[in-house]
């Protein structure tokens, strides 16, 4: 059974570099696609970005200029690092696996990490 | 971007019955939705996929249904256990999008 463990700085000044990691246990990384998605009172959920087999990776068009996703294999951890960040960024951070279920049925995010709450403040 | 639209936001409701959860999309997506359900302080858990798959270990009284832009996540015979938020979330686009959510409470 996969399992994700993330770490990460929990509280960050206005325009420092929120950097969070994800590790994953039990299962394949090199096979599957990963993501980062958080979530506020004020945004709901919202998906941040994922990185596939070949380290290629996908951004969210709001995040993308501050957004970086990174992955190394050999310790099947996958990193998030998101530049300037400002009091909008406080949010509870979730890795999850992509699982893809085929052409007529699409892709989920399953499972997900316990999120770390990250809280930016002066 | 997609637009997920869910409704109700909140309901209340008893052991027992049975609750219906709408989910609709601003384009048409096919069957590429999927429902989470998510406790306090927890992360969310995937329920359905791909709007009808009933994902492994679910419990079958939970059921999806639609396809296009009007979707519904139906829990029949609601346990304690349920009372939760419930978010869809599509995967036609790249740029994936969930609903707001619906608070299941307990009346």
């Amino acid at each position: 059974q996969v399992q994700l463990q993330q770490w990460g700085a929990g509280l960050l000044k206005p325009s420092e570099t929120l950097s969070l990691t994800c590790a994953v246990y039990g299962g394949s990384f090199s096979d599957y696609y990963w993501s980062w998605i958080r979530q506020s009172p004020t945004k709901g959920l919202e998906w941040i970005g994922e990185i596939d087999q070949t380290g290629g990776t996908n951004y969210n068009p709001s995040l993308k200029s501050r957004v970086t996703i990174s992955s190394d294999t050999s310790k099947a951890q996958f990193s998030l690092r998101l530049t300037s960040v400002t009091a909008a960024d406080t949010a509870v951070y979730y890795c999850a696996r992509i699982t893809y279920f085929g052409e007529d049925k699409g892709n989920c995010f399953d499972p997900w990490g316990p999120g770390i709450l990250v809280t930016v403040s002066s | 971007d997609i637009q997920m639209t869910q409704s109700p936001s909140s309901l209340s409701a008893s052991v027992g019955d049975r609750v219906t959860i709408s989910c609709r999309a601003s384009q048409r997506i096919n069957t590429y939705l999927n429902w989470y359900q998510q406790k306090s302080g927890k992360a969310p858990k995937l329920l359905i996929y791909a709007a009808s798959s009933l994902q492994s270990g679910v419990p079958s009284r939970f059921s999806g249904s639609g396809s296009g832009t009007d979707f519904t996540l139906t829990i029949s015979n609601l346990q304690p256990e349920d009372f939760a938020t419930y978010y869809c979330q599509q995967s036609y686009s790249m740029f994936l999008t969930f609903g707001g959510g619906t608070k299941v409470e307990i009346k």
